[in-house]
């Protein structure tokens, strides 16, 4: 059974603050996605990593796929209010076909 | 184009009551993935299925949950004899190929008194 350990559960910071959140599995998967999900919505796609060492930004937003593509982070510059969700990272592929592993998600507050 | 589509998007049912949800993939989209979410937790596989196919049922539950994806129509996974442990968020997902990107539907919340 593949895994992922998201971490931290929880993180509640102050606008403007940086912040990174880790996804870590024993399993190598195909691609590594991260996912964002607002209250009473399904997980939108926020970026796919494909190659291991890869390094993906979106704004203020930079994510990474570890070389041995076991394991991921999403680190946020300057975090603002609007950040405030929940993060999903997802596995694709590995002993998985077809399906998505996610992890057990961060829930993110940014204070004003 | 309309996004992955769900329904109803809220149901509550008793105990022992029978619930069915809907999932109508994109437009093009043969593939569909159902998840479930416990509430403040990530989202766990269910089943995949192809048109008329289930490719993967590993994430189900042994007894009461089903789950169909016919020729014509949407998906539907049923759950007989709901319990209160059934209550969670049920995502549908739909992709147009088995390794492409999986988009996701608004989710159907089942609540059970």
């Amino acid at each position: 059974t593949q895994l992922l350990e998201q971490s931290p559960q929880f993180l509640s910071i102050q606008e403007g603050e940086n912040l990174t959140v880790y996804c870590n599995s024993s399993s190598v998967f195909s691609s590594l996605q991260w996912y964002r999900q607002e209250p009473g919505e399904g997980p939108v796609l926020l970026v796919t990593v494909v190659t291991g060492g890869e390094v993906k930004k979106l704004k203020r937003l930079t994510f990474q796929f570890g070389d041995a593509r076991k394991d991921s982070s999403l680190h946020i510059t300057a975090a603002q209010p609007g950040d405030t969700g929940l993060y999903l990272c997802a596995g694709v592929g590995g002993t998985s076909y077809g399906k998505l592993t996610f992890g057990q998600g961060t829930i993110l507050t940014v204070h004003p | 184009n309309a996004g992955v589509m769900q329904n109803p998007r809220h149901l509550v049912r008793r105990r022992g009551q029978e619930a069915r949800l809907r999932c109508s993939p994109m437009k093009g989209h043969s593939h569909v993935y159902w998840y479930r979410q416990l509430p403040e937790e990530g989202l766990k596989f269910m089943v995949y299925l192809q048109k008329e196919n289930i490719i993967d049922e590993s994430g189900m539950p042994k007894e009461r949950f089903s789950a169909e994806f016919p020729k014509e129509g949407p998906s539907i996974l049923r759950i007989q004899q709901v319990v209160r442990g059934d209550s969670a968020a049920y995502f549908c997902a739909s992709s147009p190929g088995r390794q492409d990107t999986q988009y996701f539907g608004p989710g159907t919340r089942l609540t059970v008194l």
